[in-house]
């Protein structure tokens, strides 16, 4: 059975790094049909794609963070990360890990981590 | 980046009523167009994706349609687990990006 989870720091120092691991299992990271990523939501706010990474390292970022975001992947660990860097509160949010399957010929997030809430404040 | 409109933003509906949600695009996304549920304090579950196929396990009482900027998802008959926030998604163009949601609760 696929699952995803979360884990890393829960609070975060304004202008610092926030870094999140998704570690899979159930399924190979290295699949083809998949890329990994990640998703945000702040509290009582929607949804926001943050990016994705392929088994070869290949990413996407959403444009509105690209300067301050990097995704990475470990296949042989069978994680991903993401690390935003030079936060503020305006980040605090719940951080969902997600598979991206394109296997249909479209791509849908079809399985989620139970997210992780990280809260920017000093 | 493609804005997603959803509409209404909240409902108010009984078990057994039928309800739409709808959910434009700003520009065309063909049939890249998801649907997802969320409850309170889990992530969210796809329902619906390429605009009109269930995701499997999802009841039949859930169908949506669309294609190009115009959508629609469908509950036939509301049971009491279908509370929930309502998201689309478009999956053309990057970066993906949702609707504002639809909560959808009991009258």
């Amino acid at each position: 059975q696929l699952q995803l989870q979360e884990s890393g720091p829960g609070l975060v120092k304004p202008s610092e790094t926030l870094s999140l691991t998704c570690s899979v299992s159930g399924v190979s990271i290295s699949s083809s049909s998949y890329y990994w990523g990640w998703v945000r939501q702040p509290p009582r706010e929607g949804l926001e794609w943050i990016g994705r990474v392929y088994h070869s390292g290949s990413t996407s970022y959403n444009p509105s963070l690209k300067s301050r975001v990097t995704i990475s992947i470990d296949t042989s660990s069978s994680q991903f990360s993401l690390k935003l860097d030079f936060v503020t509160a305006s980040d605090t949010a719940v951080y969902y890990c997600a598979r991206h399957d394109y296997s249909s010929g479209v791509t849908t997030f079809d399985h989620w981590g139970q997210g992780i809430l990280v809260t920017v404040s000093s | 980046d493609i804005q997603m409109t959803q509409s209404p933003s909240s409902l108010s509906a009984s078990v057994g009523d039928r309800v739409t949600i709808t959910c434009r695009a700003s520009e065309r996304v063909s049939t890249y167009l998801n649907w997802y549920q969320q409850k309170p304090g889990k992530a969210p579950k796809l329902l619906i994706y390429d605009a009109s196929s269930l995701q499997s396990g999802v009841p039949p009482r859930f169908s949506a349609s669309g294609s190009g900027t115009d959508f629609t998802l469908t509950i036939s008959s509301l049971q009491p687990e279908d509370f929930a926030t309502f998201y689309c998604q478009q999956t053309y163009s990057y970066p993906f990006t949702f609707g504002q949601g639809t909560k959808l609760d009991i009258k």
